[in-house]
């Protein structure tokens, strides 16, 4: 069964300054697709970044940037320029490419949470 | 309105009543999803329903029954609870089940306190 492991409970950064939040995942694999969410004091759910397993390039959505290390299952955040509105619960998920089985389902780590400092 | 909407967002309620969950998406998925988020525990997956049928149910208790009526609206009907079912219910919603590809929409949640 596929594992997401988040690290760190909790991280605090300065604003305008950089970030990087940790997630390794365990799976025997090849094709599947990692996600960020965002969960602010609003609950809701915000995806922020996906990334597809077999592609080499890391992801890139604006301020947010992820290094994907496929061979050693880690796929952590970059978050640049951190503002206020940046501080929120930071989930890692996997899932599935394959037809068949459980790859439904969004599998999560524990969360990140993230403070920003004025 | 536009994407997933869950009602109500706070809820308190006694062991012995009965009480149901409300989402709706207005985004045209075909998969809708109900997760419980406990406190310092991973999001975990409940039921999953892909065009009005359940295709997912890990090892949920009986306690809590969904119900898809339509591809557009799940409930989450909740009867007899315990205190440890106190938890952030989060509906989801996907275009399609099966592709891993697809990206989950969540609505906001439901708060549950069970007496």
């Amino acid at each position: 069964a596929q594992t997401v492991t988040q690290s760190q409970p909790e991280m605090s950064v300065q604003e305008a300054e950089t970030v990087t939040l940790s997630c390794t995942y365990d799976t025997s694999e090849s094709d599947y697709y990692l996600f960020w969410y965002k969960q602010p004091p609003s609950r809701q759910m915000i995806l922020v970044i996906r990334q597809e397993a077999y592609k080499q390039q890391n992801a890139t959505e604006n301020r947010f940037s992820v290094n994907f290390q496929k061979a050693a299952k880690s796929f952590s955040l970059k978050i640049s320029d951190s503002q206020l509105g940046d501080a929120a619960m930071y989930f890692c998920a996997y899932r599935s490419s394959y037809y068949g089985g459980s790859q439904g389902n969004l599998i999560f780590g524990k969360g990140t949470k993230l403070s920003v400092k004025p | 309105e536009t994407g997933v909407t869950q009602t109500p967002r706070h809820l308190v309620m006694g062991m012995t009543n009965k009480k149901s969950l409300k989402c709706e998406q207005h985004l045209g998925h075909n998969a809708m999803y109900w997760y419980k988020q406990s406190a310092k525990k991973p999001l975990e997956l409940m039921f999953v329903y892909s065009l009005e049928e359940r295709v997912e149910n890990n090892s949920v208790p009986s306690r809590f029954s969904p119900e898809c009526p339509n591809s557009s609206h799940l409930f989450l009907h909740l009867h007899t609870l315990q205190p440890e079912d106190s938890a952030l219910y989060l509906c989801a919603s996907s275009q399609d089940y099966r592709s891993g590809a697809n990206v989950l929409t969540f609505g906001a949640g439901s708060r549950l306190t069970v007496l």
